[in-house]
């Protein structure tokens, strides 16, 4: 069964520091891999997913994520915080057997200090 | 940019009562799915929905669940007999094929709280 691990509940950085939100899954086949952001009252919306090929991946508002499979991560990253990036950030997974069933992290909030 | 759209925003239900959760998925999308989040826990697939027939359930889905296209746009999730364990944020989600790598777009969520 494929799991989801996202260390740390809750994440604070300063404005234009560094964001890193961890991210390691369990999958018995090749997984696809995939970051959400749930801004307040909102839906989830999709910042990046990995499905094959290059393992560094980039996705929206300058976030990127790279798959490691020896260390089975898929850790997300943005070189410098902006207060609009404090939100929610799930990261689930999914593979080619499992239709379009994603199991997901418990989330991280990202919270951004001014 | 296209929506998943979600109706109510916020649900408050008597135990026991039934309730039906609504949305409207993106027009050319084909696949559809009802996903939960309770309150500090995971967001957890329950259902997935295509071709007018449930594809796949979860083990939370029980006899208790039901989902319905009743008119070419809307899909809806009607719980029968609502339990305090059914207060969660319930997720609509909609994508253009099944296959695992295709990207879901999720709507804003109906908030369900059940007293």
């Amino acid at each position: 069964a494929q799991s989801v691990t996202q260390l740390g509940s809750h994440v604070s950085v300063s404005e234009g520091a560094l964001v890193l939100l961890r991210c390691n899954y369990s999958s018995s086949v090749p997984p696809y891999l995939f970051w959400y952001v749930q801004y307040p009252n909102q839906g989830l919306q999709l910042l990046l997913k990995y499905t094959t090929g290059a393992t560094l991946v980039k996705g929206i508002n300058g976030f990127e994520a790279e798959f490691k499979k020896s260390e089975t991560s898929f850790h997300l990253t943005k070189p410098s915080a902006h207060m609009s990036d404090a939100a929610e950030y799930f990261c689930a997974v999914t593979d080619r057997e499992s239709g379009n069933k994603l199991v997901f992290g418990a989330g991280t909030i990202l919270r951004v200090k001014s | 940019e296209p929506e998943v759209t979600q109706t109510p925003s916020h649900q408050v239900t008597q135990m026991g009562q039934e309730v039906i959760l609504r949305c409207v998925p993106i027009s050319n999308h084909l696949y559809f799915y009802w996903y939960r989040q309770i309150l500090g826990q995971k967001v957890e697939f329950l259902v997935s929905f295509y071709n007018n027939e449930i594809s796949e359930k979860s083990e939370i889905f029980d006899d208790q669940f039901s989902v319905e296209r009743p008119d070419g746009s809307n899909f809806t999730l009607k719980i029968r007999s609502t339990k305090l364990e059914d207060s969660a944020m319930y997720f609509c989600a909609s994508s253009e094929q099944g296959a695992g790598a295709n990207v879901l777009t999720f709507g804003a969520g109906s908030r369900l709280t059940v007293l």
